[in-house]
């Protein structure tokens, strides 16, 4: 199988910026997405093909690609947006074309 | 606005099949646009996705659960289906139906909404 990894926990102060990393071999290939997940709540996507961002989500939110890392940036983060972040993306060779990371909990300090 | 609704038991017990259905509403299966899928998350656990279906009834397995993975349409209700069998208690999960936008000639391939959610216990 494939995998995706993520940092299991970030904590970033109020009006910081924080930065959530996703690691995986196809990623210098292969498109990623990220959603937002808040307890309770199905995922929201926040960010799609590497860095374009779905109508109706701030601003604040970007995403960048470089080799085989992935980065959500959350920029003047905000008490809403503590939640559990999550990387997708697909392998090389299409057997895996959904394939989630491991997750990230972002901390509001 | 599309919406997706996910039904079916709350407990199954093990051995034996899990059936949910998901009900789209503000779009039709039928339209041919999008793919549509289920995904399941263990409780306080990750993301798995599980399969998706075209409207045509032509569909793609996670590799690790597709001996035990049935995923059907029905256009007329514009519903679509997921049945596990041979469940266990490793598959009590929160189960998701969602869209999915699918261009494989762009490598496109991700989940643009989804139902609530329905949580699921396998428990004799």
């Amino acid at each position: 199988s494939y995998e995706l990894t993520q940092p299991p926990s970030v904590s970033v102060s109020p009006g910081q910026t924080a930065r959530i990393t996703c690691s995986g071999d196809a990623l210098p290939k292969q498109y990623a997405y990220w959603y937002q997940q808040k307890p309770g709540q199905a995922p929201v996507l926040v960010i799609y093909k590497d860095s374009e961002r779905p109508s109706g989500i701030p601003e604040r939110f970007s995403g960048s690609s470089s080799g085989t890392t992935v980065t959500l940036t959350i920029s003047g983060v905000q008490a809403e947006d503590e939640a559990d972040y999550y990387c997708q993306s697909a392998d090389s060779s299409g057997t895996y074309p959904l394939v989630f990371g491991t997750g990230t909990k972002v901390t509001v300090l | 606005q599309v919406q997706l609704q996910e039904s079916g038991p709350g407990l199954v017990k093990p051995s034996q099949t899990l059936s949910l259905t998901c009900t789209v509403s503000g779009g039709s299966i039928s339209s041919g646009d999008y793919y549509w899928s289920w995904i399941r998350q263990p409780p306080g656990k990750g993301l798995e996705w599980i399969g998706y279906i075209y409207y045509s009834g032509s569909t793609y397995y996670n590799p690790s659960l597709k001996s035990r993975v049935t995923i059907s349409v029905d256009t007329s209700k514009n519903q679509f289906s997921l049945k596990l069998s041979s469940v266990t208690a490793a598959d009590t999960a929160v189960y998701y139906c969602a869209r999915v936008v699918v261009v494989p000639a762009a490598a496109v391939y991700y989940f643009d909404y989804w139902g609530q959610g329905t949580l699921v216990t396998v428990s004799s």
